[in-house]
């Protein structure tokens, strides 16, 4: 069955930086998009951005541009998301979720959440 | 850019329809899918392109969209439904939510 696995909850300083893991399983991974969307506590769902894991495309929300890295391994089917010069405002829970509709715009499978915590 | 419009809350009793609503300017043109999310849980994709319904998903889900309003419909409502619901939409490459509606089943 498909899952998507993310690491562990993190706590960071402010101005530090985030690598959030997404191992997937069950299904090809080169064959779906994996978007990330992230979530402050008692807040909606905001999306940071697309990746591609078979050509390394990525697309980012204008908010995050220059802050925000995806990248993927495709030998242990896993994709990264980076997010650097961290302040209190990104302290969420963070999602991967594979791309399920066409060019990946909407996702049918999502991983268990990453916390993100940032204080000093 | 585009902004999606939902009420912050709609409540229901068991066994009756709940309609939960997402403006945007002429979304009618564009695929909308909604998701369910319960407490502390990652979110479900329980309608797409409109009105398509995942494998697993009750048939009491369903789904429209036309004009300036999508509207997600939940028929026979069960104490499970109890959620937040959220639209979204693929706009300009990006994705867009709606700020989400919590269902509260009375």
């Amino acid at each position: 069955q498909v899952q998507l696995v993310q690491s562990g909850a993190e706590v960071k300083k402010p101005g530090a930086s985030v690598k959030v893991s997404c191992k997937a399983s069950g299904y090809t991974f080169t064959s779906y998009d994996i978007n990330w969307v992230r979530q402050a506590t008692g807040q909606g769902l905001e999306w940071m951005g697309w990746m591609n894991p078979n050509s390394g495309n990525t697309g980012y929300a204008q908010k995050f541009q220059g802050r925000v890295t995806m990248t993927r391994n495709t030998s242990i089917s896993t994709a990264y998301m980076e997010l650097s010069s961290l302040r209190s405002e990104d302290t969420a829970v963070y999602y991967c979720a594979r791309g399920y509709c066409s060019g990946g715009s909407c996702s049918d499978y999502w991983g268990q959440g990453t916390l993100v915590t940032v204080s000093s | 850019s585009y902004v999606l419009t939902q009420p912050p809350s709609v409540s229901v009793a068991p066994g009756k329809t709940a309609r939960i609503t997402c403006g945007g300017n002429n979304i009618g043109s564009k695929s909308v899918h909604w998701y369910q999310q319960k407490p502390g849980q990652a979110p479900v994709l329980v309608i797409y392109y409109d009105s398509d319904r995942p494998s697993g998903i009750p048939e009491r889900f369903s789904g429209s969209n036309s004009g300036n309003t999508a509207t997600l419909t939940i028929s026979r409502v069960e104490a499970g439904d109890e959620a937040d619901y959220y639209c979204q939409v693929w706009d300009s490459s990006l994705w867009v939510f709606g700020g989400g509606t919590k269902l509260t089943v009375l």
